[in-house]
């Protein structure tokens, strides 16, 4: 059984650029929600999505922006970047109980 | 708003060590806890899921408690191997955040051989 699969798995962005990562959930989860882990902040809850419609959201700008597909996949895509955009970017699916996470995109913006 | 919060945050210890991991959360409205280990540089991996109903789940060496009353989860890992080092997360679910997990800073666990 396939998991879930981030990608790409490494990004090198300049300032100003933007970008999208892509998150293919496990067969059958319909939940998909996206986390920034940073060594100062820790895991930070960007939005969820259920069914293509995002549920819950959480405090970051604007420029950082999700959807979801028919088929449950996800995009994020993080416009302007800034310095303190670098990242960990994990995705999670979940059946309803339980997340499972993918290994994360690094995306370094210099 | 849902903080949660993981004591200690490192711990050393030599192999063979029974040791445990202790999580807090703040609001009682839980829909689930879950530990999650994570390598360096690596995803999240999954260890154990604590429904709102259960009070504890094992998964070999293994096993997490959940008191609601106080909010606080543990995590017990018997007989520690140097392979057991890596950071260990707890995750809650619940109150009115529905889809999101709130994550503690994470515990860093170094086993020495």
């Amino acid at each position: 059984k396939a998991g879930v699969t981030q990608t790409p798995r490494y990004l090198i962005k300049t300032r100003g650029q933007q970008v999208t990562l892509s998150c293919s959930p496990i067969s059958g989860h319909r939940s998909v929600s996206w986390y920034q882990q940073t060594p100062g902040q820790g895991l930070q809850f960007l939005f969820e999505y259920f069914s293509e419609t995002q549920r819950n959201k959480g405090n970051f700008p604007g420029r950082f922006s999700g959807r979801q597909f028919s088929n449950s996949r996800s995009e994020m895509n993080v416009s302007t970047l800034e310095l303190g955009d670098s990242a960990l970017y994990l995705c999670a699916s979940s059946l309803g109980h339980g997340y499972t996470f993918g290994s994360g995109t690094r995306l370094t913006v210099v | 708003k849902q903080e949660v919060t993981q004591i200690p945050a490192a711990l050393s210890v030599p192999e063979g060590e029974n040791l445990v991991l202790n999580c807090s959360f703040t609001d009682s409205a839980i829909y689930n806890l879950q530990w999650f280990r994570q390598d360096p540089g690596k995803g999240l991996t999954s260890l154990l899921l604590i429904q709102s109903s259960q009070r504890e789940q094992t998964s070999g060496r293994l096993n997490a408690s959940l008191d609601k009353s106080s909010g606080r989860s543990t995590l017990y890992i018997a007989a520690s191997q140097p392979g057991d080092s890596a950071t260990y997360l707890c995750a809650f679910a619940g109150g009115t955040s529905y889809g999101k997990l709130t994550f503690g800073q994470g515990t860093i666990l170094t086993v020495h051989p």
